[in-house]
């Protein structure tokens, strides 16, 4: 069956740190992975998204993330994280019966 | 110019009620979501329709039923509202309804059953 485990539920960085989210996916075909956004109190908006091609996906934010086929995986990450970062992010993969499979999500705090 | 809007943003109501919800979206896309989020973040499909087609129909209680005027609109209705409705629903919306296509998210309406 097709899943999303995003194995950290809450991360804590400081303002400026390094940030990596993990995602791990289950799905038989080529993949379509998404990382979406939601800030408190707003709706999910697409970070980036990848279907083919470099595996090395850029973002809108700064942010990047990796397709690792062979790990089943498409982290996010970011080399210096702002304060406005703090959010909760979904991670997501598209399956073939036209849904988003969508993780549990990451809850992001920054420490100032 | 908002893509995605929802109306109202707070909804709070008493047990047994009915409520409506409704979904705009302005970006002329073909295909149109509503989802939930429970308390603990968890994003569940609800719905989708394409071109006022339903094509998704998760396990849903037929309390809940959607509606299509056209393709730029998508209204939910709850008919007996009950505590455990209490969430965030989201509309969304995307060009088509492939799994390849990005949805774009309305801000979210908060509903509260008392």
């Amino acid at each position: 069956a097709q899943s999303v485990t995003q194995p950290d539920i809450h991360i804590t960085v400081s303002e400026g740190a390094s940030l990596e989210l993990r995602c791990n996916y289950s799905y038989g075909a080529t993949p379509y992975l998404f990382w979406y956004v939601q800030s408190p109190g707003q709706g999910l908006q697409l970070l980036l998204k990848y279907f083919s091609g470099d595996t090395l996906v850029q973002g809108i934010k700064g942010f990047e993330a990796e397709f690792k086929r062979s790990q089943s995986s498409f982290n996010l990450r970011k080399p210096s994280v702002h304060w406005s970062d703090a959010a909760e992010y979904f991670c997501a993969v598209g399956s073939n019966n036209r849904k988003l499979i969508w993780g549990l999500g990451t809850s992001l705090a920054v420490n100032p | 110019d908002t893509a995605v809007s929802q109306t109202p943003k707070y909804l709070v109501t008493q047990m047994g009620n009915d409520k409506s919800i409704k979904c705009e979206q302005n970006l002329g896309h073909d295909t149109m979501y509503w989802y939930k989020q429970d308390s603990k973040k968890f994003l569940k499909i609800m719905f989708s329709y394409n071109n006022k087609e339903l094509i998704i129909n998760e396990t849903v209680p037929n309390r809940f039923s959607p509606k299509s005027p056209d393709k730029a609109h998508l209204n939910l209705h709850i008919n007996s509202l009950e505590l455990g409705d209490s969430a965030v629903y989201f509309c969304a919306s995307s060009q088509e309804s492939s799994p390849a296509e990005t949805q774009y998210f309305g801000p979210g309406t908060r509903l509260l059953v008392l």
